[in-house]
């Protein structure tokens, strides 16, 4: 079945800066790769997505990068702030079905 | 629409008893998912049905876990009988599979104790 790694599983920047989640699958056939947020006591939420036949995505201060060759997709989030801490999921659906395989998350901390 | 409603929103029970947890996806939506999120294990899928009917069950963890969809609007997650290490959030999602990959929306999810 699929697998998906993601890295770090914590993440610290200052409001501002960059910040980089990166992700891997196994299963080659993985043709749709959503991220959600997941605020503190609450219900993930999609804020990107991006396609197999896309290499990259943006949206505002959020973009999304695909390497199909390498199995890995990213996502950047710019100019950081406050409200943008929260734990961050990346997911992988195989094409052959609708299963969603999450990530393990990233908890992204914006530091005033 | 309001959405994923799940409930109860919070459950504690004692170990041994028997756990419903129930689910109405946003209607028109064709798929419908049951998570459970822990901080060791993040988000899990146990189930997921199309159309109602059960696709994908391998995630459910033992025989005291079962899922039924008997509609297209309600769905239920039983746990019977209970354990402690069962406690966790449980979320439903759904989506609308029309061939093209499209957002799962996520209710509030249920967090459940078991004591």
């Amino acid at each position: 079945g699929e697998n998906v790694e993601q890295h770090p599983s914590t993440l610290s920047v200052q409001e501002g800066d960059s910040a980089v989640i990166k992700c891997t699958y196994s299963d080659s056939a993985s043709n749709y790769f959503p991220w959600y947020k997941q605020e503190l006591g609450k219900r993930p939420q999609l804020i990107i997505d991006i396609r197999s036949n896309v290499g990259e995505k943006k949206d505002q201060r959020i973009a999304v990068t695909l390497n199909k060759t390498a199995k890995h997709f990213s996502l950047h989030i710019t100019e950081t702030q406050p409200e943008d801490s929260a734990v961050y999921f990346c997911a992988a659906k195989w094409g052959g079905g609708n299963k969603l395989t999450f990530g393990t998350g990233t908890q992204l901390k914006v530091e005033l | 629409d309001a959405g994923v409603i799940q409930s109860p929103r919070h459950e504690v029970t004692e170990m041994g008893q028997e756990v419903t947890l129930r689910c109405k996806p946003i209607s028109g939506h064709n798929s419908l998912f049951w998570y459970r999120q822990t901080m060791m294990r993040g988000l899990e899928l146990l189930i997921y049905f199309n159309n109602n009917v059960p696709i994908d069950d391998s995630g459910m963890p033992e025989d005291r876990f079962s899922a039924k969809m008997p509609n297209a609007s309600f769905s239920t997650l039983k746990i019977q009988p209970s354990e402690p290490r069962d406690s966790a959030v449980y979320f439903c999602a759904s989506s609308l599979q029309t061939g093209q990959n499209t957002e799962a929306f996520f209710g509030q999810g249920t967090r459940l104790t078991v004591v």
